[in-house]
């Protein structure tokens, strides 16, 4: 099982619907969860963070965190042409000692695409 | 502010060479770490450093290596290439610790042939 799995995709849904992406986790102990956006050629851009459970919005994003379930999401609301990209789950695990020191894992991504 | 810097850009090596991909933090950011993107999949964490100090290795050969200056910048060091080390390396700087948001240099684009 991997440690970070993003549905498969890849997605398309039409200008204005709702994009929802979705990400599932192994372990338990992970404490900090992240959305980045990756264009073609270009590096990860940090779209959404969220630490406790339930729902954190910023703008047209929604990221919505369930620990029990070990699942997260984000949604992309009035989807735009330029919404376009690859998302990528990412999830930071604690050592033993209770700090991450940077290292993430991530998923292996899911391809968007929004379409006039 | 200037954000997480990278250099190279872009390069291409020839198997067996060895390449140094360096990176410059956010300022005030002590921690550096290293990420491979090989095409479509998402990042595999490669080193952790902080304050100078390795924290934290992926699962890599020892023909990776890196360190950390005093001012914080880094170095990432591949020997022995293969044409399966051809992908994005990613660097990244947060301030340190748990949750701490990482930010992401424009990265170094590395093809061997």
């Amino acid at each position: 099982q991997k440690e970070v799995e993003q549905n498969s995709g890849p997605l398309s849904v039409p200008e204005g619907a709702i994009a929802s992406l979705n990400c599932t986790y192994s372990d338990r102990v992970s404490q900090s969860f992240f959305w980045y956006r990756q264009y073609s050629g270009k590096s990860p851009e940090l779209i959404m963070s969220i630490y406790s459970n339930g729902d954190k919005e910023d703008g047209r994003f929604t990221a919505q965190l369930n620990k029990a379930s070990q699942y997260v999401s984000l949604l992309i609301r009035d989807s735009q042409p330029s919404d376009s990209a690859t998302y990528l789950c990412a999830v930071s695990l604690n050592n033993a000692g209770g700090t991450s020191y940077g290292k993430l894992t991530f998923g292996q991504g899911t391809i968007l695409t929004v379409h006039p | 502010d200037a954000g997480v810097t990278q250099s190279p850009t872009h390069l291409i090596k020839t198997r067996g060479q060895q390449v140094t991909l360096r990176c410059s933090p956010i300022s005030g950011h002590k921690s550096v770490s290293w990420y491979q993107q090989v095409l479509g999949q998402g990042p595999q964490f490669i080193f952790q450093y902080y304050e100078k100090e390795e924290r934290g290795r992926g699962n890599f050969p020892d023909r990776f290596s890196a360190r950390q200056f005093p001012n914080y910048s880094s170095e990432l060091n591949v020997n022995a290439l293969l044409l399966g080390d051809s992908a994005l390396y990613l660097c990244a700087s947060s301030l340190a610790g748990s949750g701490n948001t990482i930010y992401f240099g424009e990265g170094s684009w590395l093809t061997v042939v």
